[in-house]
């Protein structure tokens, strides 16, 4: 019973092609996050979003940007997206019921070439 | 420099045994531990969150601990079955809120054949 969708799944583009990846909750979580997934890595933090335009970089948000217009909706952008931004991206959300109210979404897997 | 460690990367075992994962970490303050199970190309499904000192939770097959002052938890699961075979991730919190940062392990490879 998936809370936080992504869309789109799979995507392969071309290095300077600009990309979207979409994130939706219907859960109305104020903070949602934006990660990427390497190999042999744990989850990075790319971009916070506490709320409707209220946005903060993560650990890595070089080469990314992100757009909150509606609480429901988060969105990561690549502007001429680099070979290696080729990764999983992964949103997540979080209520204000402690640890039990944060939930992952599927992923993204994104190749660019 | 990584503050959370997961060991072993990977492991490998048959189906109906026993196993045992480690985290190690040193993310302070440390609110609060959660064991993840990632299934290939899926996302992060929760296991058990351990939040106190000397916390024990048990879900099913999988039964966890938590030691604060060491820094260490370690996830148990009993009887693998083949469906148990995925990455799994341990997360340690820094604060209860929203507010808090999450800080992931690159996870233990689990691997349970027949």
């Amino acid at each position: 019973d998936m809370k936080v969708t992504q869309m789109p799944r799979y995507l392969i583009k071309r290095m300077g092609e600009n990309v979207l990846l979409e994130c939706g909750q219907d859960m109305s979580h104020e903070t949602m996050y934006w990660y990427r997934q390497d190999p042999g890595l744990g989850l990075q933090l790319i971009y916070i979003s506490y709320d409707v335009d209220s946005n903060s970089e993560g650990d890595i948000p070089k080469g990314y940007r992100v757009s909150r217009k509606k609480r429901e909706h988060f969105s990561l952008i690549l502007d001429s997206a680099k070979t290696n931004q080729t990764s999983v991206y992964f949103c997540a959300s979080h209520g204000t019921g402690g640890p039990d109210t944060q939930y992952f979404g599927p992923g993204t897997r994104l190749l660019v070439l | 420099k990584t503050q959370v460690e997961q060991s072993p990367q990977s492991l490998v075992v048959r189906q109906g045994e026993n196993c045992v994962l480690q985290c190690n970490y040193s993310v302070t303050p440390d609110n609060h531990l959660r064991w993840f199970k990632q299934d290939t190309g899926k996302g992060l499904v929760s296991l058990t969150v351990l939040v106190h000192e000397n916390d024990k939770t048990s879900n099913g097959r999988y039964s966890a601990t938590l030691d604060k002052d060491a820094k260490h938890s370690t996830l148990h699961i009993t009887a693998t079955l083949l469906d148990d075979t995925a990455t799994y991730i341990c997360v340690v919190a820094d604060r209860g809120s929203a507010l808090g940062r999450l800080h992931f392990g690159a996870g233990t490879q689990l691997i349970v054949i027949p």
